[in-house]
């Protein structure tokens, strides 16, 4: 069945580093692809879509391109706050089956 | 604001006792979608629903009861078979096109 892979964390890093966040992803269909963010305490947030191969979701200085050739979309940041401290949340979804699947998220601590 | 309301926030359940999770959406979707998370862990689909007065079971029903019978709602109900029921819930609504919005959550706790 479909499914999603994400790296383990946590995941550390110093103010103002670069962030990728690792996804891959399995799929029968073509799905689209996404990720989310969880702050503490809270609902999931949609940080950035791709619906097709080749795409790039870009937000708030996050981007993750649509690789369908290594069924890959990693995250990154080119320099992150300590305010991007939160779990982050790949998945997927199917128009066929309806279902979006989530990888396992991954947490990102960021030090001053 | 459009959106998926979740009520209550937090949700406290005795031994034996059926409680009933509310959802709502004011954006229109057809299908919704009930996930439940675990401290430290992902998130697991127990139920969802593609179209009024139709639901399907995800990977985790066993336990869990949900109707359909407005579009606007999607009521979840932890039932007493439910043995380990201590967890937070969240509702979303969407599909792969246009992405899936999520509510603020529900906290429940046995007690």
């Amino acid at each position: 069945g479909d499914s999603v892979t994400q790296m383990e964390g946590p995941v550390t890093l110093s103010e103002e580093a670069f962030l990728t966040i690792n996804c891959t992803y399995t799929a029968t269909g073509y799905p689209s692809l996404f990720w989310y963010v969880q702050y503490p305490g809270e609902g999931l947030q949609l940080l950035l879509k791709a619906t097709k191969a080749d795409d790039k979701g870009s937000n708030k200085g996050f981007e993750a391109t649509y690789r369908k050739e290594t069924t890959s979309f990693h995250l990154e940041k080119g320099s992150v706050q300590v305010s991007d401290s939160a779990v982050y949340f790949c998945a997927l979804g199917t128009s066929n089956t309806g279902k979006l699947i989530f990888g396992q998220g991954t947490t990102l601590q960021v030090k001053p | 604001d459009g959106g998926i309301t979740q009520s209550p926030k937090y949700l406290f359940r005795k031994e034996g006792q059926n409680v009933t999770l509310s959802c709502e959406q004011n954006l229109n979707h057809d299908a919704m979608y009930w996930y439940r998370q675990d401290p430290g862990q992902g998130l697991r689909l127990i139920y969802y629903s593609q179209i009024v007065n139709d639901f399907q079971k995800g990977d985790i029903a066993e336990g869990y009861s949900v109707s359909r019978e407005k579009k606007e709602s999607f009521p979840l109900t932890v039932t007493s078979a439910q043995k380990n029921p201590t967890a937070f819930y969240l509702c979303a609504g969407g599909d792969a096109d246009y992405g899936y919005t999520f509510g603020s959550g529900t906290r429940l706790t046995v007690v």
